[in-house]
C-alpha cells in the first residue's frame, strides 16, 4: 500500500462547476500537507499548505485536512480552463527531510 | 511565492557524454534542495536530497556515482549525470526548500533531458 493514494483521473468538468480533489493517507505522523499544480512540461506550482486539520482558504481554492480519517482535499469553485493541469497532493512529517507525493490527478476544465 | 531556476531547460547530447544542470533558488536561501525525476504522465520519483554543505542522501536504486548532486552553496545546487545513456531520457526537476520551512517547497521549471 502506498503511503499517499490519489486517483490519476482523467477528471473532465465544464467551466464554472466545483471540483474535488482527493488524497488519502496511511501514515498517521504526516502534519504538513500541501497542494501544487503543474502544467504540462512545467515543475510544480505551489498552491496551499495547510498544517494539522482544518480548513484553508485562498481565492478560488479551498485545502480541507480531515485527520482523524486521513484525508485531505482541494476544492476549486468556479473553475476555469486556464485551471486544467495535474495536482499534486504532498505531505510530510514535522521534522521529514522530505515531501511524499501523491500520483496527481489529471484535470481537464471545458470551456 | 519564492522563484526556483534551472538551467538549460532543454538539453540533448550524445550516450557517453555528460550533462550538468543548475538549480538556482532567486530570492531566498536554501539549506535543502531536492532533485526529481518524472516520467510523462507520472508523478514525481525523488532521486536524491542534497544540504548545503553535505553530501547527498540518495534514494534507494539511484547510483550516486551516475548522478552527482553539489550543493556548494544556499542557492545554488548542481546535478550532473556521468556517462549518460538513451534510458537517462527524462524530465528533472529540483525543488528549493524556504530554510526552517518544510511545508514550504519551490519547483524549478524542469530540464528535459534527451540522449541520443
Amino acid at each position: 500500500q502506498k503511503e499517499v493514494e490519489q486517483d490519476p483521473g482523467p477528471l473532465s468538468v465544464p467551466e464554472g462547476a466545483i471540483v474535488s480533489l482527493n488524497c488519502t493517507y496511511s501514515n498517521s505522523a504526516f502534519q504538513y500537507f500541501m497542494w501544487y499544480r503543474q502544467y504540462s512540461r512545467k515543475g510544480p506550482e505551489l498552491l496551499m499548505y495547510t498544517y494539522s486539520s482544518g480548513n484553508k482558504e485562498d481565492g478560488r481554492f479551498t485545502a480541507q485536512v480531515d485527520k482523524s480519517s486521513k484525508y485531505i482535499s482541494l476544492f476549486i469553485r468556479d473553475s476555469q480552463p486556464s485551471d486544467s493541469a495535474t495536482y499534486l497532493c504532498a505531505m510530510s512529517g514535522l521534522e521529514a527531510q522530505k515531501l511524499v507525493f501523491g500520483q496527481g490527478t489529471r484535470l481537464t476544465i471545458n470551456p | 511565492g519564492a522563484v526556483v531556476s534551472q538551467h538549460p531547460s532543454r538539453v540533448i547530447c550524445k550516450s557517453g557524454t555528460s550533462v550538468k544542470i543548475e538549480c538556482r533558488s532567486l530570492d531566498f536561501q536554501a539549506t535543502t534542495m531536492f532533485w526529481y525525476r518524472q516520467f510523462p504522465k507520472q508523478s514525481l520519483m525523488l532521486m536524491a536530497t542534497s544540504n548545503e554543505g553535505s553530501k547527498a542522501t540518495y534514494e534507494q536504486g539511484v547510483e550516486k556515482d551516475k548522478f552527482l548532486i553539489n550543493h556548494a552553496s544556499l542557492t545554488l545546487s548542481t546535478l550532473t549525470v556521468t556517462s549518460a545513456h538513451p534510458e537517462d531520457s527524462s524530465f528533472y526537476i529540483c525543488s528549493a526548500r524556504v530554510s526552517g520551512k518544510i511545508y514550504e517547497q519551490y519547483f524549478g521549471p524542469g530540464t528535459r533531458l534527451t540522449v541520443t
